[in-house]
């Protein structure tokens, strides 16, 4: 089958680092996306990992390992603005590029 | 540049009556979804659409969901009748290309069914 898995919750400083991993399941692995959604907005896309290794932009930056079918999240410099449920999606090749998505991760930013 | 538009934000209805919720997509934008999202929960998929053809279905419970994209562009995605249990966020989301890997999200409809 297809799944997802995040942890529900992760709590951080602000100005720290902060890592949301997430770990798929899924029969045809075309890419790993992350969104960001404030409590009563819309997901907003902050990347994307079609091949191994990390990608960065500004203090966002994702990697993914496809042979452990994992994939994390790093935030850096965390601002309180950054409070947020972040969800990975996975894009399923085999079935018509659906994208599978997780529970999210709700990250709480202390001060 | 435009972003999807939803409409409306909220609505509130009793059970049993029917309600509509309305999508329109990015200018260009040929892949359009539409997505149920529970309180705590990532989105789930309801339907799929590229261009006018409704490519992925399987999870919309049909006795009572029914969608339409006419033309390719706007979509109408409503319930008839609702039950309590449909009370969610419904959202609207289009991207560029069937695999396109960034999906640019509505606002969302909360819908309350009492």
């Amino acid at each position: 089958g297809q799944s997802l898995e995040q942890p529900p919750e992760v709590t951080a400083v602000e100005g720290a680092i902060v890592q949301m991993n997430c770990t798929y399941q899924t029969s045809g692995f075309y890419g790993l996306s992350w969104y960001q959604q404030h409590d009563g907005g819309a997901p907003t896309f902050l990347s994307y990992n079609a091949l191994d290794g990390l990608e960065e932009t500004g203090r966002f930056s994702s990697f993914l390992s496809r042979s452990d079918s994992y994939g994390y999240l790093l935030l850096q410099e965390l601002q309180m603005k950054d409070s947020a449920s972040y969800f990975c999606a996975v894009r399923d090749g085999r079935s018509n590029y659906q994208l599978i998505w997780g529970a999210g991760t709700k990250l709480i930013i202390k001060p | 540049e435009a972003g999807v538009v939803q409409s409306p934000r909220y609505k509130i209805i009793e059970k049993k009556q029917p309600v509509a919720f309305w999508c329109n997509p990015i200018s260009g934008h040929n892949t359009l979804y539409w997505y149920r999202q529970n309180l705590g929960q990532g989105p789930e998929l309801l339907i799929r659409y590229e261009n006018e053809e409704a490519v992925d279905d399987s999870q919309l419970p049909k006795d009572r969901f029914s969608a339409e994209r006419l033309k390719g562009v706007d979509s109408t995605l409503k319930i008839q009748p609702a039950e309590l249990g449909d009370s969610a966020v419904y959202l609207c989301a289009s991207s560029a290309t069937p695999a396109g890997y960034e999906a640019f999200f509505g606002q969302g409809t909360r819908l309350t069914v009492v």
